[in-house]
């Protein structure tokens, strides 16, 4: 299957201080990549649309300020979590989807604790 | 709005038993997926169904798709404990982004 990395797979960090969380498809180049967010013991919850080359689309509820998006290539996506607060602690999931398959691949995640 | 319902949430079943897992959905779609995630871990994909009737299968779990009655479901037949997990359904959108259902946490017991 398509391979999709993450980097860092966890990371602990300060109130107030911003997180940057790589997502790098290594296999084909992905226009369009996809960032969820899940809570211990919840479902996955879809926060952006990432685009190569242009704006992400944020789903409602989720901070576009805040949660800074840039697909600056084909094969790479960050999320930079800005001024943290523990509540933004959680499992954050990137995806790619192989337009031919239709089949979504998803990233080793990235666990982020806020303290 | 998108709406998935998987149900149940939580099932415990014995090894050897065969039981289903009910995804439904609210608006029409023709893709649907399942996903298995192991405690700590990121999604496994399981199956991607796109059309009304579509029925895949990987060793004990089969998965089908009722476009018509926006209803998918995974069956398992002869539980084992490897397969304790939890299960997502997840339709797909015209966008590609997915909407979850509230998952279902399987165990097995021996």
């Amino acid at each position: 299957g398509a391979v999709v990395s993450q980097h860092p797979s966890w990371v602990i960090c300060k109130s107030g201080t911003s997180v940057k969380i790589e997502c790098r498809s290594l296999d084909f180049q992905a226009t369009t990549m996809f960032w969820y967010r899940q809570f211990p013991k919840k479902s996955l919850m879809l926060m952006a649309t990432s685009n190569e080359g242009s704006k992400a689309t944020y789903e409602q509820g989720v901070e576009k300020d805040k949660f800074l998006i840039n697909h600056a290539s084909l094969t790479l996506s960050t999320l930079t979590v800005t001024s943290a607060h523990p509540e933004d602690s959680s499992f954050y999931i990137c995806s790619k989807i192989d337009s031919s398959s239709y089949e979504q691949y998803f990233g080793p995640g990235t666990r982020l604790t806020v303290t | 709005e998108l709406k998935v319902e998987q149900n149940p949430l939580f099932l415990s079943m014995q090894e050897g038993k065969n039981y289903t897992i009910y995804c439904n959905y609210s608006t029409t779609s023709d893709r649907l997926y399942w996903y298995r995630q192991d405690p700590g871990k990121s999604l496994e994909s399981l199956f991607v169904l796109l059309s009304n009737g579509a029925v895949k299968q990987e060793g004990r779990l089969m998965a089908s798709l009722d476009t018509k009655a926006r209803l998918s479901t995974l069956h398992i037949t002869a539980a084992v404990h490897d397969l304790s997990a939890t299960y997502f359904c997840a339709v797909g959108n015209a966008g590609n982004m997915l909407t979850f259902g509230g998952g279902t946490r399987l165990m097995v017991k021996p």
